[in-house]
């Protein structure tokens, strides 16, 4: 059974921080994704990374396919990137689109 | 484009009830996803759609059940409400399969249903 874990489950930092988000599952994949979730409840994909690196403005998302694990980092942060964060990953079978969820990791901005 | 449109925003039901959540999208997305979120828990896919005429079981599908006549439209019905239906329900689309390489699956904005 693929798990996806991420941590911390909750964050808390100030505006201007560098912050890191991770995320590691257990069997092999074919992509992750980041999503975020807005605090009125709306979700919005930030990435679809199969191997190495993808920047997005203040967002960068690794990711290391041998170890497994994952990484959301958000540069200069800023109370309005306070929000849930989402893992999620595809695994390697073929054919169905079925994507295995983390819980999030909530992230909150101080200003 | 309104993008993914889903209603009603807030149901409470009573246990036995029927209900269909509907979910629309005007982006002509093939794919089309029915998740669920219980508090604390990752999301949980009930459902997809590859193509009109097509669906196919999540993980968890006990309880409901789909339809897709349309490319537009892809409702969720529960045809015998349960205290454990309770949650909120997410309508998710994509133009292509999720695991191609540039594919994001667009969300609409949640149901939330309480069982009673």
């Amino acid at each position: 059974k693929n798990e996806v874990e991420q941590s911390p489950q909750n964050l808390t930092a100030q505006e201007g921080e560098f912050i890191t988000i991770n995320c590691s599952y257990s069997v092999g994949i074919s992509a992750l994704h980041w999503l975020q979730q807005h605090p009125g409840g709306g979700i919005v994909s930030l990435f679809m990374l199969s191997s190495g690196k993808k920047k997005h403005g203040r967002l960068i998302a690794t990711i290391n396919i041998q170890e497994k694990h994952s990484s959301l980092h958000i540069t200069a942060s800023h109370p309005r990137d306070s929000a849930v964060y989402i893992c999620a990953v595809d695994p390697s079978n073929f054919g169905n689109e079925k994507l295995t969820f983390g819980t999030g990791t909530r992230l909150t901005i101080i200003p | 484009n309104a993008g993914v449109t889903q209603t009603p925003k807030f149901r409470i039901l009573k246990i036995g009830q029927s209900m269909t959540l509907q979910c629309a999208q005007d982006m002509n997305h093939n794919y089309m996803y029915w998740y669920r979120q219980d508090p604390g828990m990752g999301l949980k896919l009930i459902y997809y759609s590859v193509g009109a005429g097509i669906t196919d079981k999540g993980e968890v599908p006990n309880g409901y059940n789909v339809s897709r006549s349309t490319t537009e439209d892809f409702p969720l019905r529960l045809e015998l409400a349960a205290p454990s239906q309770t949650s909120v329900y997410f309508c998710a689309s994509s133009l292509l399969p999720i695991r191609g390489p540039k594919e994001t699956q667009y969300f609409g904005p949640g149901t939330r249903l309480l069982v009673l």
